[in-house]
């Protein structure tokens, strides 16, 4: 089995600062890493992901995430952030390769303050 | 347009009375499944499906019923609601194990 820690429940940051929100995960076996973003009122939708390679990842609107296999962390970060970020942002995890579905973190709000 | 249904969108409902939330996908998908989503939990597997008649349970499935007929639907049923069954709930979908999950636009639910 697996599990997610989001470490921050609520992150405010000021427009044009720099952001990290933290995840954390342990699991028995190899994992795939996500980061899914969930604007007010709508569903979730996939940010960026993890599968194997490179362990730097990077989201088209300019967030990344570094997997971190020794410290089992997947935090994203994005150097400066807009208003339109404002968002709640989930982590998750399944194990590589299997059939089983994602386990979720329980989220971050992130409210970005003009 | 790929996506992912549900209805109905929101349900007010009351205890006992037997509900069935539809989510149906047009992409072809293997794999489905549906999540709850409550304050502070994040979200949570409800039932995944891999494929036509194959279902598991997931994290939380006490008190919900699937079923997988058809390749593209899989309806959530709730025999006899409670008030603890009051939640956000999102039907997602996915080609494979290795594949993006597509997530429906959630069905809001309380159940009185």
């Amino acid at each position: 089995a697996q599990s997610v820690t989001q470490l921050d429940s609520q992150v405010p940051v000021f427009e044009e600062a720099p952001v990290e929100l933290r995840c954390n995960y342990s699991s028995s076996v190899s994992v795939y890493l996500f980061w899914y973003v969930q604007y007010p009122n709508q569903g979730l939708q996939l940010l960026l992901k993890y599968l194997s390679g490179s362990t730097l990842v990077e989201s088209i609107n300019g967030f990344e995430a570094e997997f971190n296999k020794s410290q089992t962390s997947f935090h994203l970060r994005k150097p400066s952030v807009h208003i339109s970020d404002t968002a709640e942002y989930f982590c998750a995890v399944s194990p590589s390769g299997s059939a089983r579905q994602l386990t979720f973190g329980s989220g971050t709000q992130l409210t970005v303050l003009p | 347009e790929a996506q992912v249904t549900q209805n109905p969108r929101y349900l007010i409902t009351v205890t006992g009375k037997k509900l069935t939330v539809t989510c149906s996908q047009n992409m072809n998908h293997e794999y489905m499944s549906w999540y709850r989503q409550d304050p502070g939990l994040g979200l949570r597997q409800i039932y995944y499906s891999m494929n036509v008649e194959v279902t598991d349970k997931g994290d939380v499935p006490e008190g919900y019923k699937v079923s997988r007929k058809e390749k593209r639907n899989f309806p959530l049923i709730l025999e006899s609601p409670s008030p603890n069954q009051t939640s956000l709930y999102f039907c997602a979908s996915k080609l494979s194990s290795y594949n993006e999950q597509f997530f429906g636009p959630g069905t809001r639910l309380t159940v009185l």
